[in-house]
């Protein structure tokens, strides 16, 4: 069975840090594309980032890029997400997702992790 | 970016009735046109990808169709676990992108 579990969100001050993680298992997690989608309480989804199976490659929403960074650990079959210079619109649920091994399409979303950005 | 446009953004419907929610493109997103069901708390579940394929067992009430810019998920009979909101989600080109969503309520 597919898992992905993330964790790390919680209350941040404006211009803070976090670093998210979301553990796989149920699959060969190094085949697989891995993005982040974000939902803002209340609103709709909005894709962050996507990180290609080796790492080498990586794309970012404009929202986030040069904040946050993608990475992943292929030999802990992990996916990370670093949030620097945190803004309070950065307020959401994220969740990690599963790009399906056939299409371009997310097939598997984690529960989410909630990230609250106050002062 | 491709812009996604859902329509409605609400509709009201009874068990049973045929719902049809249109998603428009701004640009050709050929094939890479996928539909999500959200539950209130829930992560997105994937319902259909390609435009018509239907996720491993998801009901066959539900289907997908449209090219190009113009895209419809169908709901036939719907039935009470239906009440949800759905989005579109176009993964042709980077930024991936999402509709608005649908949120279909109870009549």
């Amino acid at each position: 069975e597919v898992q992905l579990v993330e964790s790390g969100g919680g209350l941040e001050q404006p211009g803070g840090s976090l670093r998210l993680s979301c553990a796989a298992s149920g699959f060969t997690f190094f085949t697989y594309e891995m993005n982040w989608v974000r939902q803002a309480p209340g609103r709709g989804l909005e894709w962050i980032s996507h990180i290609s199976s080796s790492g080498r490659t990586i794309q970012y929403a404009d929202s986030v890029r040069g904040r946050f960074t993608i990475s992943r650990d292929n030999a802990r079959d992990s996916l990370f997400l670093q949030l620097d210079s945190l803004k309070t619109e950065d307020t959401a649920v994220y969740y990690c997702a599963r790009l399906s091994g056939s299409g371009r399409h997310i097939d598997y979303w984690g529960q989410g992790t909630l990230v609250t950005v106050s002062s | 970016d491709i812009q996604m446009t859902q329509s409605p953004s609400s509709v009201s419907a009874s068990v049973g009735d045929r719902v049809t929610i249109t998603c428009r493109a701004t640009e050709d997103v050929s094939i890479w046109l996928a539909w999500y069901q959200q539950k209130p708390g829930k992560a997105p579940k994937l319902l259909i990808y390609a435009v018509s394929s239907l996720q491993s067992g998801v009901p066959s009430r539900f289907s997908g169709s449209g090219s190009g810019t113009e895209f419809t998920l169908t709901i036939d009979s719907l039935q009470p676990e239906d009440f949800a909101t759905y989005y579109c989600h176009q993964a042709k080109t980077f930024p991936r992108t999402f509709g608005q969503g649908t949120k279909v309520e109870i009549k």
